[in-house]
């Protein structure tokens, strides 16, 4: 059974650091990785999709990394916003399944 | 406009009551699917619909019924409501179903349901 696990649960920065949240899967045999942001009380926003063959997806300040072998990802935000301060969840995809969601990481970015 | 709708936002109910949610999305996508996430942030999947037809039930009482009228739309009802249903479910939407496939999902806001 897929576990995805995040590392680590919550995050606090000042502004304008750079900043890495890891995202860990037991099975590697999955087609895609997804990482979404949550905002309090609202749904899931799609950051960033890397497919099974990727390494790596970038979009604005954020990079995410894939290593399919070890069964790890990254999510990279460069220069933290406050407007940055989120719950990041990672998802992995298996097959024919859905999506298997970690718990997530809390990230605080102050001013 | 919303790409994926539920209503209602906000949901406050007695225990043993029925209640409906309703999700509707215009992406013009094919399949559709209810998570739960509970009181720890941890989002789980319900059940995925491709084109009106249950592809995915994963273990969830029988007390939860989606039903699915077109492919736009998956409705979730609960009947004998339990405290422990009281969790943010969210309905969410994708082009395809399939593995293969690096499709994204769309996400609704939520539904907030509490079961008193």
């Amino acid at each position: 059974k897929q576990e995805v696990t995040q590392i680590p649960a919550a995050l606090s920065v000042p502004e304008g650091e750079n900043l890495v949240l890891n995202c860990s899967f037991t099975d590697s045999a999955i087609y895609n990785l997804q990482w979404f942001r949550q905002d309090p009380g609202k749904g899931l926003t799609s950051l960033l999709l890397i497919q099974s063959s990727q390494r790596e997806q970038t979009s604005g300040r954020l990079n995410a990394s894939l290593d399919k072998s070890s069964g790890r990802s990254t999510l990279y935000i460069a220069a933290s916003q406050p407007g940055d301060s989120a719950t990041y969840l990672c998802a992995v995809r298996l097959g024919y399944s859905t999506l298997t969601f970690g718990k997530g990481t809390m990230l605080l970015v102050s001013p | 406009d919303t790409a994926v709708s539920q209503t209602p936002k906000y949901l406050v109910t007695q225990m043993g009551n029925d209640k409906s949610i309703k999700c509707e999305q215009n992406l013009g996508h094919d399949t559709m699917y209810w998570y739960k996430q509970d009181s720890k942030k941890f989002l789980k999947i319900m059940f995925s619909y491709n084109n009106k037809e249950l592809i995915i039930n994963e273990t969830v009482p029988n007390r939860f019924s989606p039903k699915s009228p077109d492919k736009a739309h998956l409705n979730l009802h609960i009947n004998s409501l339990e405290l422990g249903d009281s969790a943010v479910y969210f309905c969410a939407s994708s082009p395809l179903a399939g593995g293969g496939l690096g499709e994204t999902q769309y996400f609704g806001p939520g539904t907030r349901l509490l079961v008193l």
